[in-house]
């Protein structure tokens, strides 16, 4: 079964830092497009960042309001996904998810929550 | 970037009622529109792909249809589970974008 797991979430102060990870299972992970999405608190979904596979070249692209700050990493070694989040702005505060994306974001972990307060 | 405009942003409807959700890209998309369904506390779910194909295990009362600029989310008879709010998303873009979302509440 495919499984996304997101970890590394919790309370930061504003311009802080925060490692996101998302340990992916049941499918082949190297071949995979991965997304990072976010919810703030009462909001729709926001996208953050998409990270391609090796083989079509591994390259990252953020939304506007992250780039810069955020960066998106992967290990296929370890089946594992990482968003690098610095700077940290009170709006970054939402629930994060990790996707999976072949035709439209298929499977979703179940999300961690940043908070980002002084 | 392109951005998507759903539409109503609400409404209220019965058990049984056949409802329809629009979303509108700033620009032309093709076909490369998703639609998801989120309820709340849950993480979101795919129901259609590329505007009109629907996702394994999606029921068959969900469709999708459009291309270019305007697409419509058609439930065709609304069921208990289906109340939560509904999202559209381009592919078209390298920068990818989500509509506002469509909440769907029981009258």
């Amino acid at each position: 079964e495919v499984h996304l797991v997101e970890s590394g979430g919790g309370l930061v102060k504003p311009g802080g830092s925060l490692r996101l990870s998302c340990a992916a299972s049941g499918f082949t992970f190297s071949n995979a497009w991965m997304n990072w999405v976010r919810q703030a608190p009462g909001k729709g979904l926001e996208w953050v960042g998409r990270i391609k596979s090796k083989t079509d070249g591994g390259t990252a692209d953020y939304a506007a309001p992250v780039k810069g700050r955020l960066s998106i990493s992967r290990d296929d070694s370890k089946n594992t996904l990482y968003l690098q989040m610095n700077s940290l702005k009170t709006e970054d505060t939402a629930v994060y998810y990790c996707t999976t994306e072949s035709y439209g974001m298929d499977v979703w972990g179940q999300g961690t929550t940043v908070t980002v307060s002084s | 970037d392109i951005q998507m405009t759903q539409s109503p942003s609400s409404l209220s409807a019965s058990a049984g009622d056949r409802l329809t959700i629009t979303c509108r890209a700033s620009q032309s998309i093709g076909s490369f529109l998703n639609w998801y369904q989120q309820k709340p506390g849950k993480a979101p779910k795919l129901l259609i792909y590329a505007a009109s194909s629907l996702q394994s295990g999606v029921p068959s009362r969900f469709s999708g249809s459009g291309s270019g600029t305007d697409f419509t989310l058609t439930i065709s008879s609304l069921q208990p589970e289906d109340f939560a709010t509904y999202y559209c998303q381009q592919s078209y873009s390298t920068l990818l974008t989500f509509g506002g979302g469509t909440r769907v509440e029981i009258k």
